[in-house]
């Protein structure tokens, strides 16, 4: 059971290059969302979904797009990534029936030159 | 619109000097109060949730205690390896989203 896993760990790009962040769940949780963490500001939400084929806009989604097929992937894409997308990007999943908690990924860390 | 504010934002203790940390939060119809803890290069690990005012939960050497305005985590003779940003978040309403502080920065030296 490896919960909540989230890959690349680290990735450097250029502006202007697209990547995927890719976050995987094996709890079977219906709700999946992304956060990026910046200094001083706390986490915030960019996109969530609560379930398959379900996807809606947090705080911070410019820039950012997510699809959910699976119930057990939500991948975050950056089409032509900027500066200010350098960032640690977490995923986060929550159960249903009310569970109320928020299990996290080990994050990745992204740097945009 | 929800709003959270921690304080201190870094908070250096002896080991064994024991001290709060303040969650101040503004919201519509709390759902829920929460703690995570947050080491170097870690995703934030879940400590507590509180739902009502006057609830208090405890963990070893951790207790969250909720008002209707703010939230404390007391730290009882913190040991150094408590050392970890410790992050505050809210649910309101019916929404399934956190909002969340910025966190305080906890160093306990040994």
């Amino acid at each position: 059971n490896a919960g909540v896993t989230q890959t690349p760990k680290f990735q450097v790009l250029k502006t202007g290059q697209s990547m995927t962040l890719q976050c995987a769940q094996d709890m079977n949780h219906e709700y999946m969302s992304w956060y990026r963490q910046d200094p001083g500001m706390g986490l915030r939400l960019i996109h969530y979904s609560v379930g398959a084929g379900i996807t809606d806009q947090g705080e911070v989604p410019n820039g950012y797009n997510v699809s959910r097929s699976t119930t057990e992937d939500f991948p975050l894409r950056l089409l032509s990534a900027a500066p200010s997308q350098t960032s640690v990007y977490f995923c986060a999943t929550e159960g249903a029936g009310g569970t109320e908690t928020q299990y996290f990924g080990p994050g990745t860390r992204l740097l945009v030159l | 619109e929800d709003q959270v504010t921690q304080s201190p934002e870094a908070l250096r203790l002896q080991e064994g000097e024991s001290s709060s940390l303040n969650c101040s939060y503004t919201v519509s119809g709390l759902r829920g109060l929460f703690w995570y803890r947050q080491d170097p290069g870690k995703g934030p690990e879940f400590l507590f949730t509180l739902y009502s005012a006057g609830e208090e939960k405890e963990k070893e050497r951790l207790k969250a205690t909720l008002t209707k305005k703010e939230s404390f985590l007391h730290i009882t003779a913190p040991k150094p390896e408590d050392s970890a940003t410790y992050l505050c978040a809210v649910r309101s309403g019916s929404a399934r989203q956190l909002t969340f502080g910025s966190g305080t920065q906890l160093t306990v030296l040994p």
